[in-house]
């Protein structure tokens, strides 16, 4: 079976804090994506990776950027967290991009104060 | 571009009901449609994936159609049980990403 594991479950930070999310996948999977899902928006794509050290822009990067490193890791960072960040953030990964399906991690649930 | 609606945004039926949850999606061109189920406050869990050249597919009391032509997927479940209360949501895939609906969130009375 897939896994995707993510750092942490729950994440409290402070407004302007540097905040790193960690996923990793044990698939060999060549894309990897982050999400942040919000009541009545439903899931929006933040960035997604298909290549060590390649990223793309998703739909709503402002505030955002990522590093993959390696294969099986891709990194969240917020620059300086502000409260409009608080939310549900997901890690998928798929192992070819739109053509089959997608494995999610649990989910960090980050609360920016 | 692509835009992918779940109608109803909520339901709720009594155990052992079968109950069908729509998806709509405006592009025709996509690659494939995924059903996740997701618990509160937990990640998506895949149910069904249907490629777009496939009309259905069934696992166990799940069975997901696929209409290309008029850009509508239903997920159907059968004897449903308070178990299965969850929120459900479809996914189409494009080239290079996936669009999301908001989500039908289903409860299951016993």
């Amino acid at each position: 079976d897939v896994k995707v594991t993510q750092s942490s479950r729950y994440l409290v930070k402070r407004t302007g804090e540097k905040v790193f999310l960690e996923c990793v996948q044990d698939m060999d999977h060549e894309n990897m994506f982050w999400y942040r899902q919000d009541p009545g928006l439903g899931l929006r794509l933040i960035y997604f990776s298909y290549d060590v050290k390649m990223k793309e822009k998703g739909d709503i990067p402002e505030g955002y950027s990522v590093s993959r490193e390696k294969k099986e890791r891709f990194s969240l960072i917020l620059e300086s967290a502000s409260t409009n960040q608080t939310s549900m953030y997901l890690c998928a990964s798929a192992p070819a991009v739109g053509r089959y399906e997608q494995y999610f991690g649990p989910g960090t649930r980050l609360t920016v104060t | 571009k692509q835009e992918v609606t779940q109608i109803p945004a909520a339901l709720s039926v009594p155990e052992g009901e079968n109950l069908v949850l729509n998806c709509s999606f405006t592009d025709s061109a996509i690659y494939n449609l995924q059903w996740f189920r997701q618990d509160p406050g937990k990640g998506l869990t895949s149910l069904l994936l249907i490629q777009s050249s496939q009309r259905e597919q069934t696992s166990g009391r799940l069975n997901a159609s696929l209409d290309k032509s008029s850009g509508r997927s239903t997920l159907y479940i059968a004897a449903s049980q308070p178990g299965d209360s969850a929120t459900y949501l479809c996914a189409v895939s494009g080239t290079y990403k996936y669009i999301f609906g908001t989500g039908t969130r289903l409860k299951v009375l016993a």
